[in-house]
Order: structure tokens, then sequence, then C-alpha cells
């Protein structure tokens, strides 16, 4: 079975700190790359997508490294509304119509004042 | 205003009794999503609907199945919940197939098999 492994967390960090995830995937046919955040006992919501020229969305940067097979996500400035944990998710070609999403289980980022 | 809706949001159900979780989307999205969530583990698709074309994943028991009576709703039917089908299920749309298309999830629903 295609896999995508994250750190295992939890991150505890103080408000103000930058903090880093990382992230691989065992295919290397995966097409794209995205960064979920999910809360406590809540949806998964997409937090931004990945590209290989990687990209940045405020306080959030996203890398992708397509030789290593490996993502990453940074947040500078961590806020405590930054609490969550973070899904990385891969893309894979179905075999059929539809979108086969892969996530990794997730890494849990606690925010302390 | 909520997009997807899942209820009910907590169901309780006995061992072998079956259930049906409900699934409804006011989005006009062409594709249905199922997950299944466990504590602590990955979100892990069952299977999703392009339009009336239910697509299973391969690993997915034969003890879960869907239907999709029309755009709006979609249901996951276990038939007889074992101890081990206690989940989170997920609920997402996504407008139609494709990485361009986001997938937005519902609240879930949280099955406890008693």
């Amino acid at each position: 079975r295609k896999e995508v492994e994250q750190d295992p967390g939890p991150f505890n960090v103080p408000e103000g700190a930058t903090v880093a995830f990382n992230c691989t995937y065992s295919n290397s046919a995966s097409q794209s790359f995205f960064w979920y955040r999910q809360d406590c006992r809540k949806e998964p919501k997409l937090l931004m997508s990945v590209y290989s020229s990687g990209n940045e969305d405020g306080r959030f940067t996203a890398q992708l490294n397509r030789a290593s097979q490996y993502i990453s996500l940074l947040i500078r400035d961590s806020k405590l509304s930054d609490s969550a944990t973070y899904l990385c998710v891969v893309y894979e070609i179905p075999n059929q119509a539809g979108t086969a999403l892969i996530f990794g289980k997730g890494t849990t980022l606690s925010v302390s004042s | 205003d909520a997009m997807v809706i899942q209820n009910p949001r907590y169901q309780v159900t006995q061992f072998g009794k079956p259930v049906t979780l409900s699934c409804s989307q006011t989005l006009n999205h062409n594709v249905m999503y199922w997950y299944q969530q466990k504590s602590s583990q990955a979100p892990k698709l069952l299977f999703h609907y392009y339009d009336k074309d239910f697509n299973n994943e391969a690993d997915t028991p034969d003890n879960f199945q869907s239907r999709r009576p029309n755009t709006s709703f979609c249901f996951l039917d276990i038939r007889s919940p074992g101890l081990g089908d206690a989940a989170m299920y997920l609920c997402a749309t996504s407008r139609s197939a494709g990485p361009s298309y986001e997938q937005y999830f519902g609240p879930g629903t949280r099955l406890t098999v008693t």
C-alpha cells in the first residue's frame, strides 16, 4: 500500500516560535500535494496546496522535493490558533474516475502562551 | 451556511445491527466521498461516487455499502457493524475529479459500536 509518513509529533511550541513539519511519500508517481488542517474532533480543511517551486501563504510556507519525495510545512510566528493537527496529503492517479487522496496520520501542534 | 451536512453527528449502534449514515450537500458537486478515520489515524477513503458511478476502494470491506439516490444525498450503510468499525465517518464532496478540485468535508459522524 502506498504510504504517506509524517513526523510523529506532538510539537509543543511557545507563541511566536517557528515550527517545521516534514512528510515523505512512497509513490514516486504521485502528482499533487497538500497540507490539510484538522482541529480536534472536527473535519479536515484544506490549508494549502504544495507546488514544485514552493509556495507561501502568509506565515505558512510549503516546499516540495520530488527527488527525495519529501514535503515540508513551515509555520512562522506561531499563534495559539495554529494549534491543530496538520495532515500531509498526496494525490495519486486513481484506477477509476475520482480523486485518490492519501492522507498521512498527521502531526499535532500545540502552541502555548 | 453548511455546505456538506452529515447526520447524525453521533451515532451509537449495537454490534451486528445495521446502521446508515447520511450526507447531503448544497454545492451541487459531482463527486461525493466517504472516509473512515479511526482515532489518531489518517482518514481512509472507503469509496466515492462520480455522479452515479460508484467506485469502491480495493480494501474496503464488503460490510460497507453506499447509495447515492440523487446529486445531493449519499448514504453509508454498514450491514453488520463490528467493534472495529467504531470511527469517525467523513463525507466529502468535490466539483469534479482531479487534484485541482478541492474536497470539502462535512463535520463527520462519530460511530460508536456497543
